[in-house]
């Protein structure tokens, strides 16, 4: 199956400055890589994907970059807030799997 | 429905007993997935669902631990003879075509 390897396990972060997580996976044949959001006591949520025939997606202040040569794939926050606050995870899956492989998750914090 | 409906929120039950933990997955969603998550931990797989036959049951972590998917809808997470290791949060998520897992709220398990 996948691994999923994330980086950091842990963020603080500036209110207002970017925030950068990044994950590497082990293989080529992955081609959808969601991140998951998950505030302190809630379920986890989508809150962006991407597919393997683009490079790079982007939603407000969010983006996901993906590096397939390098199979590893980036979420970025900018303007980063309060509310940013929160578990997020990275997740893989193999073209011809039916199981995400997650990440350990990064818990970012944002210092006001 | 319009989401993932998990059910109990909550459940505390004394050390040997059993619970069933209940899934109503979103209208027309055929794959359905139970995770686990410990105390500020990640996501555990336990087992999936495609319809009503479980191809992957690889994560359950004892035989105390069944499930089961009646009429392509509803999951039941049955765990028996309960032990403390089993307190955590019990995730169910579900996915269509676009491979995307939506969550639940889950069930938070606690054994006394």
């Amino acid at each position: 199956g996948e691994n999923v390897e994330q980086h950091p396990s842990t963020l603080s972060v500036q209110e207002g400055d970017s925030a950068v997580i990044k994950c590497t996976y082990s293989d080529s044949a992955s081609n959808y890589f969601p991140w998951y959001k998950q505030e302190l006591g809630k379920r986890p949520q989508l809150i962006i994907d991407i597919r393997s025939n683009v490079g790079e997606k982007k939603d407000q202040r969010i983006a996901v970059t993906l590096n397939k040569t390098a199979k590893h794939f980036s979420l970025h926050i900018t303007e980063t807030q309060p509310e940013d606050s929160a578990v997020y995870f990275c997740a893989a899956l193999l073209s011809n799997d039916y199981k995400l492989s997650f990440g350990a998750g990064t818990t970012v914090t944002v210092r006001a | 429905g319009a989401g993932v409906s998990q059910s109990p929120s909550n459940k505390v039950t004394e050390k040997g007993k059993d619970v069933e933990l209940r899934c109503d997955p979103i209208s027309g969603h055929t794959a359905l997935y139970w995770y686990r998550q410990s105390l500020g931990q990640g996501l555990e797989f336990l087992i999936y669902f495609q319809g009503n036959s479980a191809p992957d049951k690889s994560g359950l972590p004892s035989d105390r631990f069944s499930a089961e998917r009646t009429g392509g809808s509803v999951s039941t997470l049955t765990i028996q003879r309960t032990q403390q290791e089993d307190s955590a949060v019990y995730l169910c998520a579900t996915s269509g075509l676009n491979y995307g897992y939506t969550f639940g709220s889950g069930t938070r398990l606690t054994v006394v």
